[in-house]
């Protein structure tokens, strides 16, 4: 199966500094890469996704880009506030046609200091 | 308003006694499924199921059962708990089975004692 490995586990920053969260996978049947903020005590929720046939997304602040060939995807926040203070998780779904698991990474904190 | 709903939020038992945390969805969502929330491990899948009466284990199926009756509900069940289910539970579900958005739950904390 799908194994989606994530670091840093802990990332603190400067207010206005980028941050940077890289995860790898092992399975080349993967072609879908979602991002998921969770802040405290809520839910995650998704904050961008990439498909296999994308090399990078950008979406106002936040930008995710995929390299198929190594394996490994980033997720990237520029200017960040302390409103990005959060655990981000990477995805990794595979589409087989059968069970279609969405693997999750471990996790990074991040920590945005004024 | 499109939403996953857990019940209940918290919840404190005893090992042994049985319990069901409740999960439905409005948005006639076909994939659903259980994640259990632990420190340094992230989400781990405990069971999935790609439509109604058709139910398949995660990566960490054991001491838990589900059940797809109706296409909005997806009950977890603990026959007997034990403190090692200790943990926070989150149901989601995808409106099919492919590379879509998964929608979260709000989060059951479960303490086993």
């Amino acid at each position: 199966g799908e194994n989606v490995e994530q670091h840093p586990s802990t990332l603190s920053v400067q207010e206005g500094d980028s941050a940077v969260i890289k995860c790898t996978y092992s399975d080349s049947a993967s072609n879908y890469f979602p991002w998921y903020k969770q802040e405290l005590g809520k839910r995650p929720q998704l904050i961008i996704d990439i498909r296999s046939n994308v090399g990078e997304k950008k979406d106002q602040r936040i930008a995710v880009t995929l390299n198929k060939t190594a394996k490994h995807f980033s997720l990237h926040i520029t200017e960040t506030q302390p409103e990005d203070s959060a655990v981000y998780f990477c995805a990794a779904l595979p589409f087989t046609g059968g069970g279609n698991k969405l693997t999750f990474g471990t996790g990074t904190q991040l920590k945005v200091e004024l | 308003e499109a939403q996953v709903t857990q019940n209940p939020r918290y919840l404190i038992t005893v090992t042994g006694k049985k319990l069901t945390v409740t999960c439905s969805q409005n948005m006639n969502h076909e994939y659903m499924s259980w994640y259990r929330q632990d420190p340094g491990l992230g989400l781990r899948q405990i069971y999935y199921s790609m439509n109604v009466e058709v139910t398949d284990k995660g990566d960490v199926p054991e001491g838990y059962k589900v059940s797809r009756k109706e296409k909005r509900n997806f009950p977890l069940i603990l026959e007997s708990p034990s403190p090692n289910q200790t943990s926070l539970y989150f149901c989601a579900s995808r409106p099919r089975a492919d590379n879509t958005e998964a929608f979260f739950g709000q989060g059951t904390r479960l303490t086993v004692v």
